[in-house]
């Protein structure tokens, strides 16, 4: 099993920018996450999808954030535009189900994005 | 609110035990979870408790007490592969993730 990949691993661009972050979960999942963590605030949910439609965008910070998942094996996570404080890892995970023990949700190895 | 509370950092020595704590104030409570992370890697799964009482996972075990809002995590037998930053989730239909124990552990 090849895990949740995600790309680029790193991305450095000047505010204002426009940063498109992408996922690929894990075959099979129902269940796709996006967080974002900081030193500060630690890891927080940004958005979750069941079966390809967004159920909880509470987490999205503001209209500058939007995510879609056009299919159930492809994810996107774009900031437009950015700005310095968005900066942070971003991870994306995936679950056969919301949460249980023996399904655990998997992580990516995460998107370090740093906006000058 | 969601309120989840750990330590920010703890040290220990090689071959002891060490215990993370976890308290939490959420509106609702499915289960929770305990992550691994080390620096510059991805959470990985530890364990899950839904029910009051004790989890044991070889050297890891995990304790719940819904009514008291608390949790932590034991590690036995330390190895330096144990450091690494622990983090506490609570599932309230979403996870909601404290901020990380950094565990460092000495030779």
């Amino acid at each position: 099993d090849a895990g949740v990949i995600q790309s680029p691993r790193h991305e450095v661009t000047e505010m204002g920018q426009e940063v498109t972050l992408r996922c690929k979960p894990i075959s099979g999942h129902d269940y796709l996450f996006w967080y974002r963590q900081t030193m500060m605030r630690g890891l927080e949910l940004l958005i979750y999808f069941n079966n390809n439609v967004p159920i909880d965008d509470s987490g999205m910070p503001e209209d500058r954030f939007s995510a879609k998942m056009p299919n159930a094996s492809f994810s996107t996570l774009k900031i437009q535009p950015s700005e310095p404080r968005d900066s942070a890892v971003y991870f994306c995970a995936s679950s056969l189900y919301r949460a249980s023990d023996d399904q655990p949700q998997h992580f990516g190895d995460g998107t370090r994005l740093s906006i000058l | 609110g969601q309120n989840i509370d750990q330590p920010t950092e703890m040290t220990a020595t090689e071959g002891a035990i060490v215990q993370i704590n976890c308290t939490y104030q959420t509106s609702g409570f499915n289960g929770l979870f305990w992550y691994q992370q080390h620096a510059g890697e991805a959470p990985t799964f530890l364990s899950y408790n839904v029910l009051d009482g004790l989890e044991e996972k070889g050297r890891f075990s995990s304790f719940l007490s819904r009514s008291k809002g608390y949790s932590y995590l034991l590690l036995k037998e330390l190895q330096m592969k144990d450091s690494a930053s622990y983090l506490c989730a609570v599932d309230t239909d979403k996870l909601i993730f404290g901020t990380g124990t950094r565990l460092q552990v000495f030779p």
